[in-house]
């Protein structure tokens, strides 16, 4: 099946630096990526969603200024948490979806940030 | 608006018992219905879904579910639970093929000897 990459696996940094989290689509083009945040022991929460070549759409209570989504290509898109503090601290996981629907869509593997 | 919602935060079963993990959906018409399981740290694996037809759906690793649209439910189940069962299920929804998936709390799975 397709699969999603997710990288760094695991970030660690200090409260004030900012952190890119890059997801792949490794064997298809992904028209459109999702941004999920995982709290412990919570589920699934959507950020954002994000379409190849267009700005992405937030959900309501998610700061665009604070988490930058951008989705340059069909196989790449980065998240990146601008002046991380420790309540940022979680589990990001995106969703890659291929022109075929929701018949298309995979998860990666998450990424999780720890901010000191 | 749409909402999914899994009664159980817990379920502890013994190894060889049937399994039973309980998904109540709110939503107007039919939507596409998910069960994916996460194990620690991990990411989303997919174990089925429903858009429509059989309301009965097969999935991996023995996994079935039934949709029950009176019920507005999609409980999944497995026979026979192996201890590598262990983990987290979370129930999703999907109301408009959006791709924008709405997750129940998910459920935690233990499985004892």
């Amino acid at each position: 099946g397709a699969v999603v990459s997710q990288h760094p696996s695991w970030v660690i940094c200090k409260s004030g630096t900012s952190v890119k989290i890059e997801c792949r689509s490794l064997d298809f083009q992904a028209t459109t990526m999702f941004w999920y945040r995982q709290f412990p022991k919570q589920s699934l929460m959507l950020m954002a969603t994000s379409n190849e070549g267009s700005k992405a759409t937030y959900e309501q209570g998610v700061e665009k200024d604070k988490f930058l989504i951008n989705h340059a290509s069909l196989t790449l898109s980065t998240l990146t948490v601008t002046s991380a503090h420790p309540e940022d601290s979680s589990f990001y996981i995106c969703s890659a979806r291929g022109s075929g629907g929701i018949d298309t869509q995979y998860f990666g593997p998450g990424t999780r940030l720890t901010v000191l | 608006a749409q909402s999914v919602t899994q009664p159980d935060i817990h379920i502890t079963v013994s190894e060889g018992a049937s399994l039973e993990l309980r998904c109540n959906y709110s939503y107007g018409a039919t939507p596409y219905l998910f069960w994916y399981v996460q194990s620690p740290g991990q990411g989303l694996q997919l174990l089925l879904k429903y858009f429509s037809g059989d309301t009965l759906v097969q999935g991996i690793k023995g996994f079935e579910a039934e949709f029950k649209r009176s019920q507005s439910s999609f409980n999944l189940r497995k026979p026979s639970v192996h201890w590598s069962d262990a983990a987290e299920y979370f129930c999703a929804v999907d109301s408009g093929n959006t791709g924008n998936l709405i997750f129940g709390q998910g459920t935690t799975l233990q499985v004892k000897p």
